[in-house]
């Protein structure tokens, strides 16, 4: 079956920039989504298809994929981006598949 | 807008079964696939299967095979997910999402199921 990791913990200054990682086997080759999970919420989509923002999601939110690792990228970062992320991919064999997730702490 | 209304929480003893249902409005229900996905307390998220309101085909993943049944309703455009023998690592809250090709575009509220004696 098909694995994403994800870095438990990134932590950020507010204004700075995070960077959140997802590594897969040739994930370059996959379409891959990020989901902001904030407590006791629902996931909310904010990139999917590597790069594409849904309505509403800030500009401030950005994804690139190549090689084996995805990124998500949140520039200016605010208290209120502090959140689980998860990056998804779909897979032949497994179907959906979840990173295990990375929470973001804003110093 | 669309909107997908979960139903409440339960409370299941060990090898009972729960049934948790999906309410789509906002959108035509049978042109997109229902994703359902599960999260444990403090873990990450799970994904259990999909099925397809049109035809009412259905995946599951592997590891809910024999003990998932996905359904729907279209007259009243609504999804179900029931999980048998239930146990206590199954203690959760499940989630529906609308599933567009390969992403989960909106997502229920949630519902908690809490197995325990």
């Amino acid at each position: 079956s098909y694995v994403l990791t994800q870095p438990p913990s990134v932590s950020v200054a507010p204004g700075k920039t995070a960077r959140i990682t997802c590594g897969g086997n040739n994930i370059g080759s996959k379409s891959v989504h990020w989901y902001q999970q904030k407590p006791g919420q629902a996931p909310v989509l904010v990139i999917y298809y590597d790069s594409d923002r849904p309505s509403g999601i800030p500009e401030r939110f950005s994804g690139s994929n190549s090689g084996n690792t995805a990124t998500l990228t949140i520039s200016r970062v605010e208290a209120g981006d502090e959140a689980d992320y998860y990056c998804q991919v779909w897979d032949s064999s497994s179907d959906v598949v979840f990173g295990g997730g990375t929470k973001l702490t804003v110093l | 807008q669309v909107q997908l209304v979960q139903s409440g929480a339960e409370v299941k003893k060990p090898g009972a079964s729960v049934k948790v249902s999906c309410k789509a409005s906002g959108y035509t229900f049978t042109s997109y696939d229902i994703n359902w996905v599960r999260q444990a307390t403090g873990q990450g998220l799970e994904w259990m299967g999909w099925m397809n309101p049109n035809s009412g085909n259905t995946g599951y993943a592997q590891k809910f095979q024999g003990r998932v049944t996905m359904t729907r309703n279209t007259s009243i455009s609504t999804a179900y997910m029931e999980l048998s023998s239930l146990r206590s690592e199954d203690t959760a809250v499940y989630y529906c999402a609308r599933r567009d090709s390969t992403v989960s575009d909106y997502w229920g509220q949630g519902t908690l199921v809490t197995v325990s004696s």
